[in-house]
């Protein structure tokens, strides 16, 4: 079966500009998740969806980014506008229901200039 | 929420079993122990889980101890591709009523010939 696949792999940005990342979750998978990963963590939690509905996302600086997934299957993350702290991987993961097993996507490596 | 203690480095020789350890003191009752990989430049990969009875896979082996205040991982026979940093993680409940799974920052493995 196909995994989890996400694009750009790579984006390099001035501050102040915005970019969105995209990500194509395994068929049949009902959730989604969106992840930061800054260089030397662990992998952080921004927002998880349950088909097309936020089930969290209160670790998601709003006032700068922004996620949907529209008709509950791929699902994009948007930054506007970019700050220098934003540089890191962003790894989109998705599971059949049961939060016990997630597949994770090769992941976006974002770098704010 | 119960924590994870795990050392930031280890290492092993090709052929040898790899024991990773992993501490959760505070770990809740109805709270599950996971293990993930993370490969350089991958996405985390699911290992295993448990919440109470050791339980193997063809991947490896998580032995829980009986108070369930700490687990090891183990590797039985170490390879080069399992140079990775490996995250222990006990599920967090969320008011959302999902679970989601946070990350520290894991244990390094290295595994040399």
């Amino acid at each position: 079966e196909a995994g989890v696949a996400q694009s750009p792999r790579y984006k390099i940005i001035e501050k102040r500009q915005s970019v969105a990342f995209w990500c194509n979750p395994i068929s049949g998978h009902a959730t989604l998740y969106w992840y930061q990963q800054i260089l030397g963590q662990g992998p952080k939690l921004l927002i998880q969806f349950q088909n097309n509905g936020v089930v969290d996302d209160s670790q998601l600086p709003k006032d700068r980014f922004s996620a949907e997934r529209l008709k509950g299957v791929d699902s994009t993350l948007k930054i506007q506008p970019a700050k220098l702290e934003d540089s890191a991987v962003y790894l989109c993961a998705s599971s059949s229901g049961v939060p016990n097993e997630q597949y994770f996507g090769p992941g976006t490596r974002l770098t704010v200039t | 929420d119960a924590k994870t203690t795990q050392p930031p480095s280890m290492d092993c020789a090709e052929g040898r079993a790899a024991n990773l350890p992993c501490n959760h003191s505070t770990i809740s009752g109805n709270e599950y122990v996971y293990w993930y990989r993370q490969i350089h430049s991958q996405g985390p990969q699911y290992i295993i889980h448990g919440l109470k009875n050791n339980e193997t896979n063809e991947m490896a082996s998580l032995i829980i101890t009986e108070d369930r205040k700490s687990s090891t991982l183990i590797l039985p026979h170490a390879t080069l591709r399992d140079t990775a940093v490996y995250y222990c993680i006990v599920r967090v409940p969320r008011n959302s009523g999902y679970s989601t799974l946070t990350f520290g920052k894991g244990t390094m493995l290295l595994v040399s010939p």
